[in-house]
């Protein structure tokens, strides 16, 4: 069956440093989502990408995040100058084209990301 | 802004028992989508059961059904006849009628399963 994977499993970084974090979506799907939850919370929306743009971005998406989908398969979260508070759990999501009437999105098993 | 609500931040039940975990929303629109997730140790997302708004009967997959009550604007969770797998973190989640729009998680229950 189809996955979401997402690379590292584990990244540990030194504060102000510039991460990158990784997503293969299914491979027929259109529309990708970045989420984070920092430890013992809930799950926040970053932001939401289709057609090589940002289709909605959170308050948490500021400058210092950025979105790229490189190539046919790989679509990345750029962290400019990581923040204490950075530290979470990243969680890549895609969508089909299919109109489903529920549209579900498929989590990767995320990236925890240690800012040190 | 619509938000989801789980005012359980823990819940407890005996293998092979009944459990309901509860959520609640808030939300203007008339089109729309509930779910619930599954979070175990490994904290991966995995979807557990939907529903859509416009449904009025409500969803069920095997042990897991819901209780939606779309003007209360309560979706709750029972899993029936409870395994020592169920355990894991629940969050109950909305979606806009638009099409791919974003996912708005409650805060999330921690379920225990008891032997």
């Amino acid at each position: 069956e189809p996955e979401v994977t997402q690379t590292p499993s584990h990244q540990v970084t030194q504060m102000g440093q510039e991460v990158i974090l990784r997503c293969v979506p299914i491979s027929n799907h259109l529309y990708f989502y970045w989420y984070r939850q920092i430890l013992g919370q809930k799950v926040e929306f970053l932001v939401s990408f289709y057609n090589n743009e940002i289709s909605e971005k959170s308050e948490i998406f500021d400058d210092q995040f950025s979105v790229e989908r490189p190539d046919g398969s790989n679509f990345t979260l750029k962290i400019r100058s990581t923040k204490l508070e950075d530290s979470a759990m990243y969680f890549c999501a895609s969508t089909g084209m299919r109109l489903s009437s529920y549209n579900e999105q498929f989590f990767g098993p995320g990236t925890r990301l240690t800012v040190l | 802004a619509q938000t989801v609500t789980q005012s359980q931040p823990e819940m407890s039940v005996q293998e092979a028992e009944t459990v309901t975990l509860s959520c609640t929303y808030d939300t203007s629109e008339s089109d729309y989508y509930l779910f619930w997730y599954k979070q175990p140790p490994s904290r991966q997302m995995i979807l557990v059961i939907r529903q859509e708004a416009y449904k009025q009967q409500n969803a069920t997959e095997n042990r897991f059904s819901v209780n939606f009550q779309k003007a209360a604007k309560s979706f709750s969770l029972k899993i029936s006849d409870s395994q020592l797998g169920d355990a894991a973190m629940y969050f109950c989640a909305y979606k806009g009628g638009t099409s791919y729009g974003k996912l708005t998680f409650g805060q999330g229950t921690i379920l225990t399963v008891h032997p």
